[in-house]
């Protein structure tokens, strides 16, 4: 079975503080995809990695980096968080082959 | 860019079959997926029309036109656990691995 793990089930920052959402994949997946979901509007997908150290912007890439140094992990980042950052942020990832997406249990980021 | 439009909530009774429309504008077009996801839980896989025509699994089954950039998910014999939101998804412009969701769809089946 496809396992993807995050660091948090919830998280509360400060408004300014720089924030780590962890994500990892045990299934030696290519791709892999940092979405945040929201009341109404579905999921917005923010950044993509399809290798190691590769990473392509999303339809909301606006206050927000990724790292990809091995390829297991994802790793999504707020320099510097702010209330309108507050939302449910999943994690996936996706093999070459196939089309699905495999999801992690998501990370609520509250920012007060 | 891409746009999906799906209803946002849709009521049936235990036993019943619903269906979940979705409409689609993209530019190119590889596939319409959907997924289901229960409160606090995380979106799961159900299925995925590359092709128009109707794809079964089990009481689940996918359909998709490409010429009228519309698909739907039917579910037949509809039990409690069904409630759940279902997003479709499609991968457009330039193939690739990036998928456009829809709002999502809330289902919920009633005694």
């Amino acid at each position: 079975d496809v396992k993807v793990t995050q660091s948090s089930r919830y998280l509360v920052k400060r408004t300014g503080e720089k924030v780590f959402l962890e994500c990892v994949q045990d299934m030696d997946h290519e791709n892999m995809f940092w979405y945040r979901q929201d009341p109404g509007l579905g999921l917005r997908l923010i950044y993509f990695s399809y290798d190691v150290k590769m990473k392509e912007k999303g339809d909301i890439p606006e206050g927000y980096s990724v790292s990809r140094e091995k390829k297991e992990r994802f790793s999504l980042i707020l320099e510097s968080a702010s209330t309108n950052q507050t939302s449910m942020y999943l994690c996936a990832s996706k093999g070459g082959s196939t089309d699905t997406q495999y999801f992690g249990p998501g990370t609520r980021l509250t920012v007060l | 860019g891409q746009s999906l439009e799906q209803p946002s909530e849709v009521t049936a009774v235990e036993g019943a079959i619903v269906q979940i429309n979705c409409t689609y504008q993209t530019s190119g077009f590889y596939g319409l997926s959907w997924y289901q996801q229960h409160d606090g839980g995380a979106p799961t896989f159900l299925s995925y029309n590359a092709l128009d025509g109707l794809e079964e699994t089990g009481r689940f089954s996918s359909f998709l036109s490409r010429s009228d950039s519309y698909g739907y998910l039917l579910l037949q014999e509809l039990q409690m656990k069904d409630s759940a939101s279902y997003f479709c998804a499609v991968r457009g412009q330039g193939g690739g691995n990036k998928l456009t969701f829809g709002t999502g769809t809330q289902l919920k089946v009633e005694l």
